[in-house]
């Protein structure tokens, strides 16, 4: 289940099942996403991007949805495994190409075998 | 490809001391890095953008005397925190920007201990 800790929140998974982490963005001029995932004492790593053109794109096992009517990202990893324990977050630009990225708060995944 | 290397992955230093912390883009020419500091449990908060041949642009609240950013060349910007303090122990992580402007490539960060 999901529960909400100090400060990350933190959605508990079994190996196999789909994990859906949610992310509400805060710009609605944001024009650009980025999904990173980051694990214990490293940097955050790519996973998939999507315009605000675009409102799903498929990657393998990660699919990516936004909703821009009510300003909402959603990660979805099918089949989770072990390794895919990490903190996730979101992230948003302003325009297609602009630099600065502005990250979500992250949420916690946590696969049990 | 893009490969962002960070050094050191961890530095242990006394209060008052200055510790240099350093971002290469290994098979990329970056013309902009970003630093930011995490807390734990906690996301990304960006402290400055760097970019190469000009003056960093700090965010609101951080010191530029404190947090000194040097971007001297295509593949390499630096952050020197100056007369660190227990209180700037954290974990410092750089990123660059790839080719197309739009992902941002990060380095494995650095474990910063003030004591």
């Amino acid at each position: 289940g999901e529960s909400v800790g100090l400060h990350l929140p933190t959605l508990s998974v079994q190996e196999g099942d789909n994990s859906i982490i949610n992310c509400a963005y805060s710009n609605s001029a944001s024009d650009y996403f980025i999904w990173y995932k980051q694990e214990s004492g490293k940097g955050p790593q790519f996973i998939i991007d999507i315009r605000s053109n675009m409102d799903k794109r498929q990657g393998q096992r990660v699919t990516v949805l936004l909703n821009k009517t009510v300003k909402h990202l959603s990660l979805q990893i099918a089949a989770t495994q072990p390794g895919d324990s990490a903190v996730y977050f979101c992230a948003e630009k302003g325009q297609w190409g602009y630099s600065t990225l502005t990250f979500g708060k992250g949420t916690m995944l946590l696969v049990s075998p | 490809g893009a490969v962002v290397s960070q050094h050191p992955s961890w530095v242990i230093c006394k209060s008052g001391t200055s510790v240099k912390i350093e971002c290469r883009s290994l098979d990329f020419q970056a013309t902009t890095m970003f630093w930011y500091r995490q807390f734990p449990k906690q996301s990304l908060m960006l402290m400055a953008t760097s970019n190469e041949g000009s003056k960093a642009t700090y965010e609101q609240g951080v010191e530029k005397d404190k947090f000194l950013i040097n971007h001297a060349s295509l593949t390499l910007s630096t952050l020197t925190v100056t007369s660190a303090h227990p209180e700037d122990s954290s974990f410092y992580i750089c990123s660059a920007d790839g080719q197309a402007k739009n992902i941002q490539y990060f380095g494995a960060g650095t474990r910063l201990s003030v004591l």
